[in-house]
């Protein structure tokens, strides 16, 4: 079925960093995304990740993919207070242009 | 551009009304995408629009869910008759495919509360 699975929260000291995993259910996936929305806001894309690469850096972000296990992870790197949201995974279905989201991951940060 | 424009921001109704949600996708955008978040099921795809044609509306809830798209600048997402377990955040957002990427851009969303 389809189906994108993700930790519901996740508590972080402000500098560490932060990783937010996810699970996806179709292997031919072509890209796959990360989000974030903010209080009564819509979404915004953090990042996104073409299904042939490994990686991908950008500034704070790290992008990480295992294609063999499904799995996706962004880490942010010395967290800050700002950060607080949360952060949906999605992915797009290689047979449609459909994208399906995760439940999201509320991060929170402490002092 | 002003982004995905998204009315009403806020609506709240009883029980049995119908009610109408709007949406303006960004100029030059093939796809429109009708989105439900709730705590209890998180952000769920209700249907999807390509060059204003449904392609996927397995998401819709029931039958007392409808949604057009008249026009490339256009759509609409209609309940009725309303049931308080519809109360919900309903985005709407679109994107481009020529990029590749199919990045969407989401409105601010529209709350509705059904009592």
């Amino acid at each position: 079925g389809e189906d994108v699975e993700q930790s519901l929260f996740l508590s972080v000291r402000e500098g560490d960093s932060s990783v937010i995993n996810c699970t996806y259910t179709d292997s031919s996936s072509t890209y796959l995304y990360w989000y974030k929305q903010e209080p009564g806001a819509g979404l915004q894309l953090l990042t996104y990740i073409f299904s042939n690469m490994d990686m991908k850096q950008d500034q704070r972000l790290t992008v990480l993919l295992n294609k063999k296990d499904k799995h996706l992870s962004l880490r942010i790197a010395d967290t800050q207070t700002g950060d607080s949201a949360i952060y949906f995974c999605a992915e797009r279905y290689s047979s449609a242009s459909k994208i399906i989201f995760g439940s999201g991951t509320r991060l929170s940060i402490r002092p | 551009d002003a982004g995905v424009i998204q009315s009403p921001r806020h609506e709240v109704t009883e029980m049995g009304q119908e009610v109408t949600l709007r949406c303006k996708p960004i100029s030059g955008h093939d796809y429109l995408f009708w989105y439900r978040q709730t705590m209890m099921r998180g952000l769920e795809l209700l249907i999807y629009f390509n060059n204003n044609v449904p392609i996927d509306d397995s998401g819709m809830p029931e039958d007392r869910f409808s949604a057009k798209m008249p026009n490339a600048s256009f759509s609409t997402l209609k309940i009725q008759p309303s049931e308080p377990r519809d109360s919900a955040v309903y985005f709407c957002a679109s994107s481009d495919t020529t990029s590749g990427a199919n990045v969407l851009t989401f409105g601010a969303g529209s709350r509705l509360t059904v009592l």
